[in-house]
C-alpha cells in the first residue's frame, strides 16, 4: 500500500497568513493526488484534484502543486472559514490512502 | 443537486452483520464509480471499498477484505455495503462517496451513517 505522510499534523495561524501543508507519498504517484477539507461534524469537501486542479466553486486562494512523491497545498491568505482539517489522498492505486490530516487552528 | 443519503448504521455485537445503503439522486448514478470511506470520530479518513459503474469490478481495503461486500443496484440508484463478521475496530462513521468521472478523486460525500460494534 502507498503511505501518505502529511506535515505538519497541526498548524496554528492567523487570518491573512500564507499557509503551506506538505504531503509525501511512499512511492511515485505521478499527479494522482487530491486535497480535501473537513470541518467538525461535516463530510470532507474536495478542494484540489490531480495535484493542481481547483475543484469548481473552491476559492482561488487554494492551490496545489507537486508531482511524483512530494506535494503541497497552499492557502494564500487564510480566511476564518478555512480553519479545518486538511487531508491529502492518493488515487494512483487501490487501496486509496489518505494522509493523517493537518488541523489548521486559529492563533 | 447531487445527494447521497446513507442508512443502515446502528449498534451491533461483535461477529454480527449490517447492511449499509446509500440512496443517490441528482445525477446519473449508473455512470459513476462509487466508494465507501470510514472515519472513527475524531480520527482520520480511511478508504474501505469501491465499485465500478456497472458493478463488475470491486476493490477492498485489506482490513475488510473477505468480510465486507460492496454492491450496487443501478435501477434503484442505490449503493450497498454488506458488513459481516464485524469487529470492534469497524466502529466508525461510514461515508458513501461518488468518484469523479475518470475516478481520480471523490467529489461528493454523504453525511455518513454511524456503525458501532460493541457487546
Amino acid at each position: 500500500d502507498i503511505q501518505m505522510t502529511q506535515s505538519p499534523s497541526y498548524l496554528s495561524a492567523s487570518v491573512g497568513d500564507r499557509v503551506t501543508i506538505t504531503c509525501r507519498a511512499s512511492q511515485s504517484i505521478s499527479d494522482y493526488l487530491n486535497w480535501y477539507q473537513q470541518k467538525p461534524g461535516k463530510a470532507p469537501k474536495l478542494l484540489i484534484y490531480v495535484a493542481s486542479s481547483l475543484q469548481s466553486g473552491v476559492p482561488s486562494r487554494f492551490s496545489g502543486s507537486g508531482s511524483g512523491t512530494d506535494f503541497t497545498l497552499t492557502i494564500s491568505s487564510l480566511q476564518p472559514e478555512d480553519f479545518a482539517t486538511y487531508y491529502c489522498q492518493q488515487s494512483y492505486s487501490t487501496p486509496w490512502t489518505f494522509g493523517q490530516g493537518t488541523k489548521v487552528e486559529i492563533k | 443537486e447531487v445527494q447521497l443519503a446513507e442508512s443502515g448504521g446502528g449498534l451491533v455485537q461483535p461477529g454480527g452483520s449490517l447492511r449499509l445503503s446509500c440512496a443517490a439522486s441528482g445525477f446519473t448514478f449508473r455512470n459513476y464509480w462509487m466508494h465507501w470511506v470510514r472515519q472513527v470520530p475524531g480520527k482520520g479518513l480511511v478508504w474501505v471499498s469501491r465499485i465500478n459503474s456497472d458493478g463488475s469490478s470491486t476493490s477492498y481495503a485489506d482490513s475488510v477484505k473477505g468480510r465486507f461486500t460492496i454492491s450496487r443496484d443501478n435501477a434503484k440508484n442505490t449503493l450497498y455495503l454488506q458488513m459481516n463478521s464485524l469487529r470492534a475496530e469497524d466502529t466508525a462513521l461510514y461515508y458513501c462517496a461518488r468518484a469523479t468521472i475518470g475516478s481520480y478523486a471523490i467529489d461528493y460525500w454523504g453525511q455518513g451513517t454511524l456503525v458501532t460494534v460493541s457487546s
